[in-house]
């Protein structure tokens, strides 16, 4: 099975900031990453897919990038409705989450 | 409106049964795989199951791969998840969530989740 390692855990930013998350797989999946938004009590939402493809009707903030086994979501200026949890996936073997990266506003 | 509606959560005992289902609308059902995902109360999203958009292929995950069967009606617009020999480790919310191609690929569509609860 192909395992997803996600870093941080955890992480508090400004509003502002520029906030980078990455997510390792354990053998090349190619682009085959998608990364998604879970708000506390809501289902996860589709951010980016195929690593770098931005959802139709996500703000431009959002983005991703990388391949084979290294990837990174970014946020390049962080917003107060960004708090959320975020989860990288990869679908290139069966399906398998990231362990998710908790962000908070400083 | 797209949507996904799970039904048939709540409390089971260890060893019991539970069938959810999933009412899809506002787009072609059975152009799409569907999946099962999973949370535990307080923990991180657990792919469940997957099912092709024919209904020809599926998917599951080492921790239920011979106690869960997914399947789907296309002409019901309805999906639907059998759990059997259920455990503790199986209480969580479970989202119904549609894909974006007829194989598993990205997750475009979540249902609201239902929650299965195992405790005796």
């Amino acid at each position: 099975d192909i395992q997803m390692t996600q870093s941080p855990s955890s992480l508090s930013a400004s509003v502002g900031d520029r906030v980078t998350i990455t997510c390792q797989a354990s053998q090349d999946i190619s682009n085959y990453l998608n990364w998604y938004q879970q708000k506390p009590g809501k289902a996860p939402k589709l951010l980016i897919y195929d690593a770098s493809n931005l959802e139709t009707g996500v703000p431009s903030r959002f983005s991703g990038s990388g391949s084979g086994t290294d990837f990174t979501f970014t946020i390049s200026s962080l917003q107060p409705e960004d708090i959320a949890t975020y989860y990288c996936q990869q679908y290139d073997n069966l399906i398998t989450f990231g362990q998710g990266t908790r962000l908070e506003i400083k | 409106e797209v949507q996904l509606v799970e039904s048939g959560g709540g409390l089971v005992q260890p060893g019991g049964s539970l069938r959810l289902s999933c009412s899809a609308s506002g787009f072609t059902f059975s152009s799409y795989a569907m999946h099962w995902v999973r949370q535990a109360p307080g923990k991180g999203l657990e792919y469940v199951s997957a099912i092709s958009s024919n209904g020809g292929s599926t998917y599951y995950a080492d921790s239920v791969k011979g106690r869960f069967t997914i399947s789907r009606d296309n002409s019901k617009n309805t999906l639907y998840l059998q759990m059997s020999s259920l455990r503790a480790e199986d209480t969580a919310v479970y989202y119904c969530v549609k894909d974006i191609s007829r194989t598993p690929d990205a997750f475009d569509i979540w249902g609201q989740g239902t929650m299965v609860t195992v405790s005796s």
